[in-house]
């Protein structure tokens, strides 16, 4: 399996702009995790999905970000309007039904710029 | 309450020495605590984990120490490596708390 693949890897754009980051989770893991990693906040949960259905978006910061997970294979987490202080590496990450939290698999991330 | 304190926030140590990162927390229904470890550029990835009925888990030279009555759990890293630069991130969950709480990060850097 090639693990949890995410697009883009890297993501420059402008204030104001709506971005779209995506994520494969690796194939038959039930959960689908989104977070974002700063230097000042460390790793935060912001959304997890289960069977395509998303359980907890408790940490989602702000109406301007959204998640979807329209198919087991797929996942967008969309950001709009984009602002600066958004800038963050944003990882996504799936496990099995079976063993939920106790092994995340994560991708390689997503590093966001907005100017 | 749920979150982990996790110290220091970077570590230097020289090739051959000893590792240590320390993580605390309050929340006592914790009851599974993993360590991740992230290269630059990179998702962390599962490193080695205990569960509070043991006090020490090792695996290679790596080892998690558990103290349950001061709620402290640490990573050791035994004759470090410069191939062992990495952040280290400690977690904790339980059973039916479906997420993950991890600590801020340490940054290690081994001098070769």
């Amino acid at each position: 399996d090639a693990g949890v693949i995410q697009s883009p890897r890297h993501e420059v754009t402008e204030m104001g702009q709506e971005v779209t980051l995506r994520c494969k989770p690796i194939s038959g893991h039930d959960y689908l995790f989104w977070y974002r990693q700063t230097m000042m906040r460390g790793l935060e949960l912001l959304i997890y999905f289960n069977n395509n259905v998303p359980i907890d978006d408790s940490g989602m910061p702000e109406d301007r970000f959204s998640a979807k997970m329209p198919n087991a294979s797929f996942s967008t987490l969309k950001i709009q309007p984009s602002e600066p202080r958004d800038s963050a590496v944003y990882f996504c990450a799936s496990s099995e039904r079976v063993s939920l939290a106790e092994k995340l698999f994560f991708g390689s991330g997503t590093q966001l710029s907005v100017l | 309450q749920q979150q982990v304190k996790q110290s220091p926030q970077s570590l230097i140590v020289q090739k051959g020495g000893i590792s240590i990162i320390n993580c605390a927390y309050e929340n006592t229904a914790f009851d599974y605590f993993p360590w991740y470890q992230q290269f630059p550029g990179k998702g962390p990835a599962l490193l080695i984990a205990i569960r509070p009925d043991v006090s020490e888990k090792k695996e290679g030279r790596f080892t998690i120490s558990f103290n349950k009555s001061a709620k402290q759990f640490s990573l050791h890293i035994m004759d470090s490596q410069p191939g062992d630069s990495a952040t280290y991130f400690c977690a904790a969950t339980w059973g039916g708390f479906q997420k993950l709480v991890f600590g801020t990060g340490t940054r290690l850097l081994v001098s070769p």
